[in-house]
């Protein structure tokens, strides 16, 4: 099946530095991808939509200025975490989106997820 | 909005046994309805799904039946594995190329 791959897979920082994760879809071209938050024992809470070629869409309550969503390619979408701070310590996941096959209802293929520590 | 409820974790079986997990949702229209799941140190992988309703979506052995007159989408197998400890995810989108609304998840821990 198709393999949604991130990098990296857990990273430890300090308050008030930046981190780039990046989300790659290693064996299909993705439209679309998307990035979710997950807080332990929580859902997966959906950030923002990504196309490629585009703005990211935000959902309501996340701030664009400090989660920074770049597509540049079919197959690479990045999550920067501009001056993190202690609270956005969690496990961030993207999910690509493959179109184009016979299904009514086409698949997200979801990366094994990002740790992020913010001391 | 869409939402989906998940019964409370964490679930412990022993080999063999049944499971249930019970998954109700609130969306308007026909959604489609999927079931995720996470194994230890891996990503989410779908699991099954259901496009309508009265479909059944079935994988590995689990089934889950769309039933819209409860706004249901339980899961079911009727022997689990030790195999089968992972975190599961109920989930729904709107239609095609839609953003997906989870449950929080419920862990399933199966004991040799």
């Amino acid at each position: 099946g198709a393999v949604v791959s991130q990098h990296p897979s857990r990273v430890i920082c300090k308050s008030g530095t930046s981190v780039k994760i990046e989300c790659r879809s290693l064996d299909f071209q993705a439209t679309t991808m998307f990035w979710y938050r997950q807080f332990p024992k929580q859902s997966l809470m959906l950030m923002a939509t990504s196309n490629e070629g585009s703005k990211a869409t935000y959902e309501q309550g996340v701030e664009k200025d400090k989660f920074l969503i770049n597509h540049a390619s079919l197959t690479l979408s990045t999550l920067t975490v501009t001056s993190a701070h202690p609270e956005d310590s969690s496990f961030y996941i993207c999910s690509a989106f493959s179109g184009g096959g016979t299904d009514t209802y086409n698949e997200q293929f979801f990366g094994p997820g990002t740790r992020l520590t913010v001391l | 909005g869409n939402s989906v409820t998940q019964m409370e974790g964490p679930v412990t079986l022993s080999e063999e046994a049944f499971l249930t997990i019970n998954c109700t949702y609130t969306a308007t229209g026909y959604p489609s309805l999927f079931w995720y799941v996470q194994y230890p140190g891996e990503g989410l992988q779908l699991l099954l799904k259901a496009t309508k309703a009265d479909d059944k979506g079935s994988n590995k052995g689990f089934e889950a039946t769309y039933r819209k007159e409860t706004t249901s989408f339980h899961l079911e197998k009727g022997s689990v594995q030790v195999s089968d400890s992972a975190v599961y995810f109920c989930a729904l989108s709107p239609g095609a190329n839609s953003k997906l609304t989870f449950g929080k998840g419920i862990t399933l821990s199966v004991r040799p």
